[in-house]
């Protein structure tokens, strides 16, 4: 099955600072997802990456994912208070008769105003 | 309503109890996962629905643990005898399931809380 890690697996940064988190796959990605979450909240769908090399924009958060298609970054510029939560990525699983959709562990980003 | 829906929202239970949750996928959506998140970890995948092919029920952690999805819509997620371990935020989504093969973006519930004593 796909194994994904990610890292750091927590943050503290000063608001305004910027900041990379990464995810690591064990496997080729044909489908990589970030997800946000607030603590005690659901899930916030952020951007969905399909092509190496593709990168996307949500305000001032960035993806990438990497040509070999095995990483994928997630970039936040001048960060503010809004941009603390659990970040998750997720990634199309194809072992086993259906695709399916499995998560990493997530990373904790604390942002001190 | 719009979203997926989950209830109960809270569960407290005695160990040894059965307890079911209940989610309400949005509609339309072909593609209903449940997750299992525990305290400060990832979402560990339970069991997934795509139409009216088989489950994949590689996520459940024992055999105390089913799910059912009727006339593929509403999904009822089931533990029997329940454990302290299982404590956890169940979350469901769903999803439409695009050509290609790949899943379409999840739509997370806000989870239900199992709390068992």
């Amino acid at each position: 099955s796909q194994e994904l890690e990610q890292s750091p697996q927590s943050l503290i940064v000063q608001e305004g600072k910027n900041l990379t988190i990464n995810c690591t796959s064990s496997k080729t990605l044909y489908g990589l997802y970030w997800y946000k979450q607030k603590y005690g909240e659901g899930l916030i769908f952020l951007m969905m990456l399909q092509k190496g090399g593709e990168e996307k924009s949500h305000e001032k958060i960035t993806a990438k994912l990497d040509e070999k298609k095995q990483q994928s970054s997630l970039h936040i510029t001048a960060s503010q208070p809004s941009h603390a939560g659990i970040y998750l990525c997720g990634a199309v699983d194809y072992t086993g008769a259906n695709s399916k959709l499995t998560f990493g562990k997530g990373i904790t980003l604390s942002v001190r105003p | 309503g719009a979203g997926v829906s989950q209830s109960p929202s809270n569960k407290v239970t005695e160990k040894g109890k059965d307890v079911e949750l209940r989610c309400d996928p949005i509609s339309g959506h072909t593609a209903l996962y449940w997750y299992r998140q525990s305290l400060g970890q990832g979402l560990e995948f339970l069991i997934y629905f795509q139409g009216n092919s088989a489950p994949d029920k590689s996520g459940l952690p024992s055999d105390r643990f089913s799910a059912e999805r009727t006339g593929g819509s509403v999904s009822t997620l089931t533990i029997q005898r329940t454990q302290q371990e299982d404590s956890a935020v169940y979350l469901c989504a769903s999803s439409t399931f695009p050509r290609g093969g790949y899943t379409g973006e999840l739509f997370f519930g806000e989870g239900s809380r199992l709390t068992v004593l």
